[in-house]
């Protein structure tokens, strides 16, 4: 099975600070990423796809980039909305996998 | 607008069963994969299992193959998950997911919780 690992796995920020999360696969998986938000709660909402292709109606503050094993979600200006816990998922191959998350905290 | 809404879900005992329902709405479910993605309370997101558009194609993770089954029903525009031999673990909340033709999880359902508890 591919491994998806994510850093950091809590993440403090600001109000308007740009941070980065990484997200390291086990083998390569070209760009087979995906990255997701979740609110406590509700269900995961697709954020990037083929690791850096913004899905329609994400803020363009968002944005993914990576091939092969190291993949990373940055966001740049934060906005109070984007607290969340964020995943990766590969489905490159079976069975498909995701991090264990990052939690992204408000400093 | 694509919705995906998830039944069947509840308290169920150790070596029980449970079906679980999704009817999807704004969209024809025979044009897509379809998918189930677990949550255990307080964990991450586990996929669990995927369906071919004609249920010809099916794959499972390893730790529910034998005991879940994923099948749809196109001409109902819904698609299950019966779930059976249900153990502690099996504890989560579960999601039915729309398969964008490139392969990532592009829509979710509100999810159902599952409680196996004796």
């Amino acid at each position: 099975d591919i491994q998806m690992t994510q850093s950091p796995s809590t993440l403090s920020a600001s109000v308007g600070d740009r941070v980065t999360i990484t997200c390291r696969a086990s083998q390569s998986i070209i760009s087979d990423l995906a990255w997701y938000q979740q609110q406590p709660g509700t269900a995961p909402q697709l954020l990037i796809y083929k690791a850096s292709n913004l899905q329609s109606g994400v803020p363009s503050r968002f944005s993914g980039s990576g091939s092969g094993t190291e993949f990373t979600l940055t966001i740049s200006g934060l906005q109070p909305d984007d607290f969340a816990t964020f995943y990766c998922q590969q489905y490159e191959r079976y069975p498909y996998t995701f991090g264990q998350g990052t939690k992204l905290e408000i400093k | 607008e694509v919705q995906l809404v998830e039944s069947g879900g509840g308290l169920v005992q150790p070596g029980g069963s449970l079906r679980l329902s999704c009817a999807a709405s704004g969209f024809t479910i025979s044009s897509y994969w379809m998918s189930w993605v677990r949550q255990a309370p307080g964990k991450g997101l586990e996929w669990v299992a995927n369906i071919k558009q004609d249920g010809s194609e099916i794959h499972y993770v390893d730790s529910v193959k034998g005991r879940f089954t994923i099948s749809r029903d196109n001409a109902k525009n819904s698609l299950f998950l019966q779930m059976n031999s249900l153990r502690a673990e099996d504890t989560a909340v579960y999601f039915c997911a729309r398969i964008d033709r490139s392969g990532y999880t592009k829509d979710w359902g509100q999810g159902a919780l599952v409680t196996v508890s004796s």
